[in-house]
Formats: C-alpha cells, sequence, structure tokens
C-alpha cells in the first residue's frame, strides 16, 4: 500500500526540541521531492519545509527559517523534521507530503502540542 | 492573511452547482502558475482534487472541475451532495517563496 505514516509529535514546553519521522512505503521514495505541511487548530494548511531528492536542497518558511531541518533517508525511505527552539505558534498537525509542486499523497498527521 | 484569497464559506443545496473562487495576483496566478486544489473532511488530511488547474486525479468524481482565468482560479462542483461537505484549498508552487503557497480555505456547507 502507498502510504506515508508521520510520528514523533507530542507536547513539549516552549523553547523545546522535537523530531518528526515519516515512513514512506509502496512507492520509490527518493523519486519524490517531499514536504512538511502543517495546519494549527482550526486554522487553514500552512507549507513549512520541502526537500529535493537527494537531500541537497531545502526549502523553509520564514516563521520556521533558522528553528527547523528537514532531512531525509533514502535507504531508509524516511523523512524528517528537527524541530528546535519551539513556539506556542508552533502547535500544530505537522503533515507529511509527496511533492514536487503539489501533493498527490499526505500522512495521517502527527500532532505536536507546544505548552508549558 | 493568504496570498491566495478564497471566500470562508460557500453553501448549496443537494443537487445544485457551487463554485469556489481563488483569487491570486499577477505575481502568482497570473504569472502562469499552476492551481491545484484539495478536499479537507475535519479530522482527516487532505486529499487532491484537481491538478495542474483542471485536471482529476484518477478517482475523483467528474462533478468537480476546476478552471483558471486571468489572476483567479474556480473550483466548480456541480450535483452536490452531502458527502461534498469539506474545507476545500487551492494552492500553487511559489518561486519566490521557493515553496507550497496555499489559500485561506472554504467551508463548504450542504444544506
Amino acid at each position: 500500500e502507498v502510504q506515508l505514516v508521520e510520528s514523533g509529535g507530542g507536547l513539549v514546553q516552549p523553547g523545546g526540541s522535537l523530531r518528526l519521522s515519516c515512513a514512506a512505503s509502496g512507492f520509490i521514495f527518493s523519486r519524490y521531492w517531499m514536504h512538511w505541511v502543517r495546519q494549527a487548530p482550526g486554522k487553514g494548511l500552512v507549507w513549512v519545509s520541502r526537500i529535493n531528492l537527494d537531500g541537497s536542497t531545502t526549502n523553509y518558511a520564514e516563521s520556521v527559517k533558522g528553528r527547523f531541518t528537514i532531512s531525509r533517508d533514502n535507504a531508509k525511505n524516511t523523512l524528517y523534521l528537527q524541530m528546535s527552539s519551539l513556539r506556542a505558534e508552533d502547535t500544530a498537525v505537522y503533515y507529511c507530503a509527496r511533492g514536487p509542486g503539489y501533493v498527490n499523497l499526505w500522512g495521517q498527521g502527527t500532532l505536536v502540542t507546544v505548552s508549558s | 492573511q493568504s496570498v491566495l484569497t478564497q471566500p470562508p464559506s460557500v453553501s448549496g443545496a443537494p443537487g445544485q452547482r457551487v463554485t469556489i473562487s481563488c483569487t491570486g495576483s499577477s505575481s502568482n496566478i497570473g504569472a502562469g502558475y499552476d492551481v491545484h486544489w484539495y478536499q479537507q473532511v475535519p479530522g482527516t488530511a487532505p486529499k487532491l482534487l484537481i491538478y495542474g488547474n483542471s485536471n482529476r486525479p484518477s478517482g475523483v468524481p467528474d462533478r468537480f472541475s476546476g478552471s483558471k482565468s486571468g489572476t483567479s482560479a474556480s473550483l466548480a462542483i456541480t450535483g452536490l451532495q452531502a458527502e461534498d461537505e469539506a474545507d476545500y484549498y487551492c494552492q500553487l508552487d511559489d518561486s519566490s517563496l521557493r515553496g507550497l503557497l496555499f489559500g485561506g480555505g472554504t467551508k463548504l456547507t450542504v444544506l
């Protein structure tokens, strides 16, 4: 089955760190750009970051630049998002998404809550 | 506020036709960027509905159609059904942002 499964979400204090993972299966992971997209409670979709096929090119939304790092391990078919200096406004469901210019496969999402 | 503007809500009765607009500018939609559409039932992940302005992925009913003109794009839904009640988002790949740009979303209510 073609799918993306996120993990690693949870409750973290402001200023803390968290690493999200996204396990891909059922397709050739290394052939796709990948994205992270988030959705705050009751709000719309917001793009966070993307990475190219071999991980050599990454882009970030201004709101997370310098705090989040996207990476991938093609041997493990896994996408990552390392998040640091977390703020309350980072609270959201984080979706792993298969690109490049639009998303034709989404994960189920993992909830990140930043609160003391 | 998103650079891609969508109406916050639209509604229609079963069987009717509704349209959802996505208004951009000469620097995005008007510059030729493709527009894509997603459907999101609350509590679930989004689903690709239309890609490349007017193309439907396999499995999407032909009741859903997309178009683009000038600095705007539209999603039309004909033969409205109760199951169409969801949030709808437009999106494009913004070269200046070097990432995906989403509209603010439109909540469709089936009366």
